[in-house]
């Protein structure tokens, strides 16, 4: 069975940083490329980041290009995410999601909330 | 960027009623075209792919259509737990986009 677990999130001060992580088990881990996806507080979802399943690629949004960087550890089956300059608008639940080649993304995590106040 | 365009963004429904949304992507995205279903305090679901195609498990009553520019989802005949959020998401093309999504509700 597919899991994805994230951990990471928190109260934050505006400028400050944190760095989430994605646990996945029970599937080839290394073999499928990821997503990160947020969904602020009663809004719609908003893609922020992926990467390849070996890590060579990486692509964000224009919104957190600078700040965030995406990155893998195949050899512990586990995806992160560090995000700095924090902002009150990165306020949001940050799910991980598994891509399932080219058919969208086939399993998610169960969400991590990052609050950005002071 | 490819921007997505869904509506409506909510509709009001009656158990057995047809609902359809629509999403409209700024640029061709051939058959690049997932459809998600939401419910509060949960992750999204995918429920089709590439435009049409169901996901196992999917109840047959959620069908989709589209290629290019415009694709279609419809519930054939709504039922009580399909009322949630759906969203679309076109993956032709990095960055990934959403719908801004359409709140199917009870009438």
């Amino acid at each position: 069975e597919v899991q994805l677990v994230e951990s990471g999130g928190g109260l934050v001060q505006p400028g400050g940083s944190l760095r989430l992580a994605c646990a996945a088990s029970g599937f080839t881990f290394s073999s499928y490329a990821m997503n990160w996806v947020r969904q602020a507080p009663g809004k719609g979802l908003e893609w922020v980041s992926g990467i390849s399943g070996n890590g060579g690629s990486t692509y964000y949004a224009d919104s957190v290009k600078g700040r965030f960087t995406v990155s893998r550890d195949n050899s512990k089956n586990t995806l992160y995410l560090q995000i700095n300059s924090l902002r009150a608008e990165d306020t949001a639940v940050y799910y991980c999601a598994k891509v399932w080649y080219d058919r969208g993304l086939d399993h998610w995590g169960q969400g991590t909330l990052v609050t950005v106040s002071s | 960027a490819i921007r997505v365009t869904q509506s409506p963004s909510s509709l009001s429904a009656s158990i057995g009623d047809r609902v359809t949304i629509t999403c409209r992507a700024s640029q061709a995205i051939s058959s690049y075209l997932a459809w998600y279903q939401q419910k509060p305090g949960k992750a999204p679901n995918l429920v089709i792919y590439t435009a049409s195609t169901l996901r196992s498990g999917v109840p047959s009553r959620f069908s989709g259509s589209g290629s290019g520019t415009d694709f279609t989802l419809t519930i054939s005949s709504l039922q009580s737990e399909d009322f949630a959020t759906y969203f679309c998401q076109q993956y032709s093309d990095y960055p990934l986009t959403f719908g801004g999504g359409t709140k199917v509700e009870i009438k």
